[in-house]
């Protein structure tokens, strides 16, 4: 079974710029979360998608980060103006559905360089 | 008070020792307790999953969860190089609420 994709891997832009991260789910996967890796620090929850409707954006910034997932499949989150506190990996997990019991599969991240 | 606090690191231990990680946690609406392992460069994947208190054993991984304490750990026997990694604790609640909240982390070097 094919993992969660993500692209691209490495990103280094300069502030104000603006920058745009891709993410495939696993086949079948329902549900889409990004979440936000700082430098020692645990993910957090940045958006997650039901199909292709959002079920919790609270601790997005929505004055400069926006997410879609169109078609229930795959999805992009953009950051438009990059800010230098906003470099971090980017991850992307899938899970069958929204239901508490379903494992979160991550993917292997894009780290995100703001100079 | 952070809701999930988990202590950095690093932690360096010889290979074949036991080791033992720890998560304190504030918020009782917690119900699910994860582990998950964390490569360098690579994502999160789910290493132990236990509901509510108890003990939860998978080869040479342990999991405990203490909730009159708001406490879980995660030991692992015979430590091997290829554990070396990051640890995240990670928790969630009941009923509508999905969120996945995470510790920091614990960096783990195994040394041969």
């Amino acid at each position: 079974e094919a993992g969660v994709a993500q692209s691209p891997r490495y990103k280094i832009i300069e502030k104000r710029q603006s920058v745009a991260f891709w993410c495939n789910p696993i086949s079948g996967h329902a549900t889409l979360y990004w979440y936000q890796q700082i430098l020692g620090q645990g993910p957090k929850l940045l958006i997650q998608f039901q199909n292709n409707g959002v079920v919790d954006d609270s601790q997005l910034p929505k004055d400069r980060f926006s997410a879609e997932r169109l078609k229930g499949v795959d999805s992009t989150l953009k950051i438009q103006p990059a800010k230098l506190e906003d470099s971090a990996v980017y991850l992307c997990a899938s899970s069958l559905d929204t239901m508490l019991l379903y494992e979160q599969y991550f993917g292997p991240g894009t780290r995100l360089t703001v100079t | 008070q952070k809701e999930v606090e988990q202590d950095p690191g690093p932690l360096s231990v010889p290979e074949g020792a036991i080791v033992s990680l720890n998560c304190t946690y504030s918020n009782s609406a917690f119900q699910y307790f994860m582990w998950y392992r964390q490569y360098s460069r690579k994502g999160p994947e789910l290493l132990m999953y236990t509901y509510s208190s108890g003990n939860k054993e998978d080869g040479r991984f342990t999991a405990q969860v203490d909730k009159s304490s708001k406490y879980i750990s995660l030991f692992i026997r015979d430590s091997q190089p290829s554990d070396s990694a990051t640890y995240l604790c990670a928790m969630k609640g009941g009923g509508s609420n999905y969120k996945l909240t995470f510790g920091k982390g614990t960096l783990l070097t195994v040394n041969p």
